[in-house]
């Protein structure tokens, strides 16, 4: 079952711009982390969010959680061509991970 | 720098036959976790392992067994390959999860299988 569904599904911008991505998810979390994949690889964590957590902030990522409202967003300031990738949402289940569908970023140079 | 290494980038093989896929972690992460990726489905977990020998069902399980007989070491078996199984594999560790808590996820770079 796929707890995590993240929107846009295909996001293209030019580079300089920010990208902004949600995550909506169903059940109650501890936890809920981002990835990125890029093409035909395997997946970079980026960073992590606690429930008890609104904000945090990496390098050029900034990402926010709503537990009220049970989704997440992933900010990407400035962006560049290099991040083109995909970037998935996880969510905690039972000793696991639930991934969504991803959502793929495309930055035009 | 951390690691985890798959057994092969790239793997063609036929119908019927017995398909193992190995991953090894050199970070002494207790758990293991193998992922199937298909386009526009995301990452769907096919099992689990907690610790040596044991072992949890995923989302999709059916066709596949696994076998973690060394803490660094977590094989897929495809016990009888078949073509929807064709797809690209990924393995990944992380630590223990403490109090319910999840910790990331550390990645291999996959493996594409093709059933023909």
């Amino acid at each position: 079952s796929q707890q995590g569904e993240e929107d846009p599904q295909a996001l293209s911008i030019q580079e300089g711009e920010n990208a902004t991505m949600n995550c909506s998810y169903k059940t109650s979390i501890n936890n809920l982390q981002w990835y990125r994949q890029n093409s035909g690889r395997g997946l970079v964590h980026l960073i992590l969010i606690r429930s008890n957590e609104r904000e945090k902030h990496s390098g050029r990522l900034r990402v926010t959680l709503d537990t009220s409202k049970k989704s997440s967003s992933l900010l990407i300031t400035a962006s560049r061509a290099a991040d083109t990738a995909s970037y998935f949402c996880a969510t905690d289940r039972r000793r696991a991970l639930t991934f969504g569908s991803g959502t793929r970023l495309q930055v035009q140079p | 720098d951390v690691k985890v290494t798959q057994s092969s980038r790239y793997l063609v093989k036929r119908t019927g036959e017995k398909v193992f896929l190995e991953c090894v972690q050199d970070m002494d992460h207790e758990n293991m976790f193998w992922y199937r990726q298909d386009p526009g489905l995301g990452l769907r977990l096919i099992y689990f392992s907690y610790d040596v020998k044991m072992k949890e069902k995923g989302d999709i399980p059916e066709g596949y067994s696994v076998s973690r007989e060394k803490k660094e070491r977590f094989s897929l078996i495809l016990e009888s390959a078949s073509t929807n199984q064709t797809s690209m594999y990924l393995c990944a560790s992380s630590l223990s999860w403490y109090r319910g808590r999840s910790y990331e996820q550390y990645f291999g770079p996959g493996t594409r299988l093709t059933v023909t």
